[in-house]
C-alpha cells in the first residue's frame, strides 16, 4: 500500500524559471493538501484541492502559484517565475474524507532557487 | 488569528529518560489535534486527538488533550536515539470547513545515547 508520493524530491532552479511538483495522493484519497515550510518555520498551508477542483487556495500567493488536480493523474504544484524566497520544503498530504479525517504526508520536495 | 504554540523548541535527553511535549492553541471551533513526528522525510502521523481527557496511547507514546485549558501534550517514555526527531502539533479549526491544519513550528528532541 503505497504512501503519498511526491516527486521530484529535490529541485533546483534558477530565477525566473519554472517549478513543476507533483503529488500523488494514497490509494482511495480524493483530497490533497500543500502545505510549505520555510526554513526555521513550521508547516503553512497552501491549498487543498479535490479531483478537478480547487477548494481553499486562501494560503497560496495570488502571483506565480497555481495547482490542479486533474481527474487523471496527480496534483500539480506550479510556482513561475521562481524566486530564492521560494526555496522551501513543500510538502502534499492526502485524506479520504477531508475535514475531520487524518492527511499523511509525503516525503516533500525541497527547492532551491539559485 | 488561529495560532498553535509548541514548547520547549527544542529539547536535549539521554536514552531512558521521559520526555513531555507541550502544545498549546488558540482557534475559532476546534475540531481535532493531531500530533506527528518529522525526521529527514515525511511528517508521519502519531495521534488525533478530539475529545478531552481521553488518553492516547501506542508503544512508548502517548496524548492527551485539554480542551478547557486549550492545550495538548505529548509523552515519551523511555526514550531512544531513534526517537530524534522533530515533533509537529497541528490543530483543525471547524471554521475553515476544509480541513486544512494549522501547525506549531515543531519541538526539536534529540536523544544522546
Amino acid at each position: 500500500n503505497a504512501g503519498v508520493m511526491q516527486n521530484p524530491r529535490h529541485l533546483v532552479r534558477r530565477r525566473g524559471q519554472e517549478a513543476r511538483l507533483r503529488c500523488s495522493p494514497m490509494k482511495g484519497h480524493s483530497h490533497v493538501y500543500w502545505y510549505r515550510q520555510l526554513p526555521e518555520e513550521g508547516l503553512k498551508f497552501m491549498v487543498y484541492l479535490q479531483k478537478e477542483n480547487i477548494i481553499d487556495e486562501s494560503g497560496m500567493p495570488k502571483e506565480r502559484f497555481s495547482a490542479e488536480f486533474p481527474k487523471e493523474g496527480p496534483s500539480i504544484l506550479r510556482i513561475q517565475q521562481v524566486v530564492r524566497g521560494d526555496s522551501a520544503a513543500y510538502f502534499c498530504a492526502s485524506s479520504a474524507a477531508g475535514i475531520t479525517d487524518t492527511q499523511y504526508f509525503g516525503p516533500g520536495t525541497r527547492l532551491t532557487v539559485l | 488569528e488561529d495560532k498553535v504554540v509548541q514548547s520547549p523548541l527544542s529539547l536535549v535527553v539521554h536514552e531512558g529518560d521521559t520526555v513531555t511535549l507541550n502544545c498549546s492553541y488558540e482557534v475559532t471551533n476546534f475540531r481535532s489535534l493531531l500530533w506527528y513526528k518529522q525526521e529527514k522525510k515525511a511528517p508521519t502521523f502519531l495521534f488525533m486527538l478530539t475529545s478531552s481527557g481521553i488518553e492516547k496511547k501506542s508503544g512508548r507514546l502517548s496524548s492527551i488533550l485539554d480542551k478547557k485549558e486549550l492545550f495538548s501534550i505529548l509523552n515519551i517514555t523511555a526514550t531512544q536515539t531513534g526517537d530524534s526527531a522533530v515533533y509537529l502539533c497541528a490543530v483543525e479549526a471547524a471554521s475553515s470547513n476544509t480541513g486544512k491544519l494549522i501547525f506549531g513550528q515543531g519541538t526539536t528532541l534529540q536523544v544522546k545515547p
